[in-house]
């Protein structure tokens, strides 16, 4: 079974700059996670997705930070425009939710490492 | 909100030699409680998860972790380390109800031969 896949996986960019990430989860996963991971830091997140509704952005900074994940499958993280703090790796991670179910683990992709010049 | 404090940003241990790596967590209702570990430039991986059930939990790779109520800690352990498991170890929790994790500061951890 494939896991989760994440591209690119590293992204240099100058500052102000648009830069856009790409997430596929594990087929069947209806729960998407976007966690931000800074060096020697443990992940934090930014926004999960329950199918293609944003059921908690609260991490996410809404100014500068986009996410979508239309038709419940793929989802795309943007960030316009990228500033220097930024630079950090983004990862992507997917579960399956049961109805009543307990939780569940999370399956991480190997992340999308973000230097921002 | 949960918090995971890991104590030793950094463990150093002889190949051979027990591993202790440790987690606290911050909660009056046990929570779900996970270790994952990070090789370089890679995700995270899940160790093992303990959810209520038994107590000891064992996971992939010889570790395995005891969730103790009474010290709100849930330590990994590994009895004798191998110089594979050079590696980077998060502590994560998550409630009962809601499927957020929050994730401790990490240890990495080195293998001497």
């Amino acid at each position: 079974e494939a896991g989760v896949v994440q591209s690119p996986r590293y992204k240099i960019i100058e500052k102000k700059q648009p830069v856009a990430f790409w997430c596929n989860p594990i087929s069947g996963h209806n729960t998407l996670y976007w966690y931000r991971q800074n060096l020697g830091q443990g992940p934090e997140l930014l926004i999960r997705y329950e199918n293609e509704e944003a059921v908690d952005d609260s991490q996410l900074p809404k100014d500068r930070f986009s996410a979508e994940r239309l038709k419940g499958v793929d989802s795309t993280l943007k960030i316009q425009p990228a500033e220097l703090g930024d630079s950090a790796v983004y990862l992507c991670a997917s579960s399956l939710i049961e109805t009543g179910g307990g939780q569940e683990t999370q399956y991480f992709g190997p992340g999308t490492r973000l230097l921002v010049l | 909100a949960q918090s995971v404090t890991q104590l030793g940003s950094h463990v150093s241990v002889s190949e051979g030699a027990l591993v202790l790596l440790r987690c606290n967590y911050s909660s009056s209702v046990p929570p779900y409680l996970f270790w994952y570990v990070q090789y370089p430039n890679q995700g995270l991986q899940l160790l093992l998860k303990y959810t209520s059930a038994a107590t000891l939990v064992k996971g992939i790779n010889g570790f395995e972790a005891e969730f103790k109520k009474s010290e709100t800690s849930f330590h990994l352990t590994k009895p004798s380390a191998h110089m594979s498991d050079a590696a980077e170890y998060f502590c994560a929790v998550s409630e009962i109800t809601g499927n957020q994790f929050y994730f401790g500061t990490g240890t990495s951890l080195t293998v001497i031969p």
